[in-house]
């Protein structure tokens, strides 16, 4: 079946550096990734749509220099969230969409980013 | 502006209970409605709806919806504790895959 994969799964940083998180579509083309927010208790919450070859789409009050994203081929898009803060800190989720076959859209495992 | 609102929040439930997950929605754009099962992790799939009155099942799991009235259930019969999770309905839109999330349903099945 399809696969998706996050790197890291889980990531303590200081605050102020900053963070990469790759979102790889193993088994499929991917021009369309998402990527998800989630807070403690708290449902999935759209940050940006990611299109390979061009800019991403921020959903409203996301920072778009803040959540830098980049989707430079077919498998790959990754989130850097810049000068994080201790209020950054949650479960990062991105999901492919299979444009190769089928539409449908997979998640991958999610990482944890603490932010201290 | 989409909305997804989903009810009950939290249901605690005994094994064996049979259990209603409610899913209402409004989107400009609908393409289908998706359940999903959230452990500790990333969500799984459970379902893809895209049209009325079709219901779809998976073993003790099963999920209908209904475009005329914009909701849709999802019924786990003779549930277990390992179906305790949080479950997440989504609409996604027409347009480019976009999924637009509910709060979920936090159900707890106890022995």
């Amino acid at each position: 079946g399809a696969v998706v994969s996050q790197h890291p799964s889980w990531v303590i940083c200081k605050s102020g550096t900053s963070v990469k998180i790759e979102c790889r579509s193993l088994d499929f083309q991917a021009t369309t990734m998402f990527w998800y927010r989630q807070f403690p208790k708290q449902s999935l919450m759209l940050m940006a749509t990611s299109n390979e070859g061009s800019k991403a789409t921020y959903e409203q009050g996301v920072e778009k220099d803040k959540f830098l994203i980049n989707h430079a081929s077919l498998t790959l898009s990754t989130l850097t969230v810049t000068s994080a803060h201790p209020e950054d800190s949650s479960f990062y989720i991105c999901s492919a969409v299979n444009s190769g076959g089928n539409y449908e859209q997979y998640f991958g495992p999610g990482t944890r980013l603490t932010v201290t | 502006e989409d909305k997804v609102v989903q009810s009950p929040l939290s249901l605690v439930v005994h094994e064996g209970d049979t259990v209603t997950l409610n899913c209402s929605y409004e989107v400009t754009n609908f393409r289908s409605l998706l359940w999903y099962k959230q452990e500790k992790k990333a969500p799984t799939f459970l379902f893809m709806l895209t049209s009325s009155g079709i219901e779809k099942k998976s073993g003790r799991l099963s999920s209908i919806l209904d475009k005329k009235e914009l909701f849709s259930i999802l019924n786990i019969t003779a549930t277990q504790t390992g179906d305790s999770a949080i479950y997440l309905c989504a609409v996604e839109e027409t347009s480019g895959s976009r999924l637009t999330f509910g709060e979920g349903t936090q159900l707890t099945v106890n022995p």
